[in-house]
């Protein structure tokens, strides 16, 4: 695609829920990366995958969160039994190698947890 | 890990001063410093970037100084524009991710 494509762009959930965030990356692009952005902060790491396996999920903040990329393409960010605290945009980003180069970001999914 | 600092948080100037954000970084593993520009409710997008065997870059109006000793570098913008105005960030990538700066709000006025 012509771009990093977030789906839902909003979405509303009730605490304990399930949620999952799709990220379809720009066609090509091997590194895939999740960020979450909290009003007024700068973006926090979560998972870097460099085709289809997670080379560095230390960011993720504990095992209610996972990730998946299956085919070294479109990615899952999934989030079990949600907490308000979860609430956030979380970001996307895909780049043709490692993190040295421009990162292309997508328009991100806002996740409120009520 | 990396920890990044930056400041102002915010910075207020007068169309056609410059402005100059500055950043800290603790790992001198450190290689790489981008800086993202994110204007409200947008996705960041890249600005310029510069690579640790360089002391300066400039593009146009805006300008990245990495002082590696020191570790700390800016982003410097000249003749600044009302669509300069938005949230700026600094990164440093010591190995395989950006590790983000908290960001400086930056408004041009008339």
């Amino acid at each position: 695609g012509a771009g990093v494509s977030q789906t839902p762009s909003n979405k509303v959930t009730e605490k304990g829920k399930y949620v999952e965030l799709r990220c379809d990356p720009i066609s090509g692009h091997t590194a895939l990366y999740w960020y979450r952005q909290s009003l007024g902060q700068g973006p926090e790491f979560l998972i870097y995958f460099q085709g289809t396996g997670a080379a560095d999920d230390s960011g993720l903040p504990n095992d209610r969160f996972f990730a998946v990329r299956p085919e070294g393409s479109v990615s899952t960010l999934k989030i079990q039994r949600t907490e308000r605290g979860d609430s956030a945009v979380y970001l996307c980003a895909s780049s043709t190698g490692g993190s040295t180069g421009e990162l292309f970001f997508g328009e991100g999914s806002r996740l409120t947890v009520l | 890990g990396e920890n990044v600092e930056q400041h102002p948080s915010t910075l207020s100037v007068q169309e056609g001063d410059s402005a100059v954000i500055k950043c800290t970084y603790s790992d001198s593993a450190s290689n790489y410093f981008p800086w993202y520009k994110q204007e409200l409710g947008k996705r960041p997008q890249l600005i310029i970037d510069i690579r640790s065997n360089v002391g300066e870059k400039k593009d146009q109006r805006i300008a990245v100084t990495l002082n590696k000793t020191a570790k700390h570098f800016s982003l410097h913008i000249t003749e600044t524009q009302p669509e300069d105005s938005a949230v700026y960030f600094c990164a440093a990538v010591p190995a395989s991710k950006l590790t983000f700066g908290t960001g400086t709000r930056l408004q041009v006025t008339l």
